[in-house]
């Protein structure tokens, strides 16, 4: 049982440059969630899915968008990165409006 | 919007003393309580949660935390910690359907 799955774990960018973060859980979660983790900023959440097709603003959606089109993906992208955006990147999953309890791994992202 | 307070951000300890980690939340309505536990270069994990009833809430590792409504708080307390405990934890909480969590507190538990 995987749980929840991100790729990439480490990507460096420039500025101005597009990527998309990937999501992947196996557990047939309605919820899934994007945080970022900013050192003494705890986690911030940026977008957020209460199932497939739909998607919903966070605390700090401002630079990203996300597509739920399959249940078990949940993607992040980033059209122009900006430094700003350097920062670790959780993915999280619940099966009901609880808050997550299954996070991913991480993404570390670095633009320069 | 509700917002999360933790204090004493970085918290140096020797193995066997007493750990208190304290939470305050605004928040005037009903509320969800979770402390979550990052041990270094891992994902988080939920340590315990309140939802209702016993305000004193057990968790996993020796963990619990006290719900205290009339302070807004739910601190965190393990009454000897280990060296294995360096970590970072994070109190949130759930309240309105938002989910908001607090800066964290950087333990480092000295062998």
């Amino acid at each position: 049982n995987a749980g929840v799955t991100q790729t990439p774990k480490f990507r460096v960018l420039k500025t101005g440059q597009s990527m998309t973060l990937l999501c992947a859980q196996d557990m047939n979660h309605e919820y899934m969630y994007w945080y970022r983790q900013d050192p003494g900023m705890g986690l911030r959440l940026i977008h957020y899915s209460v199932g497939e097709g739909t998607t919903a603003k966070g605390e700090v959606p401002d630079g990203y968008n996300v597509s739920r089109l399959k249940k078990q993906n949940f993607l992040l992208g980033l059209e122009s990165a900006a430094p700003s955006q350097t920062s670790v990147y959780f993915c999280a999953s619940s099966l009901d409006i609880q808050p997550p309890q299954h996070f991913g791994d991480g993404t570390r992202l670095s633009i320069l | 919007a509700q917002s999360v307070s933790q204090h004493n951000h970085h918290v140096i300890l020797s193995e066997a003393a007493s750990l208190e980690l304290g939470c305050n939340y605004s928040y005037g309505g009903t509320v969800n309580l979770f402390w979550y536990v990052q041990y270094p270069g891992q994902h988080l994990q939920l340590l315990l949660k309140y939802f209702s009833g016993d305000p004193l809430v057990k968790g996993i590792k020796g963990f619990e935390a006290e719900f205290i409504k009339s302070k807004f708080s739910f601190n965190l307390r393990k009454p000897s910690v280990q060296w294995s405990d360096t970590a970072e934890y994070f109190c949130a909480v759930k309240g309105n359907n938002r989910l908001a969590f607090g800066k964290g507190n950087q333990v480092v538990v000295i062998p």
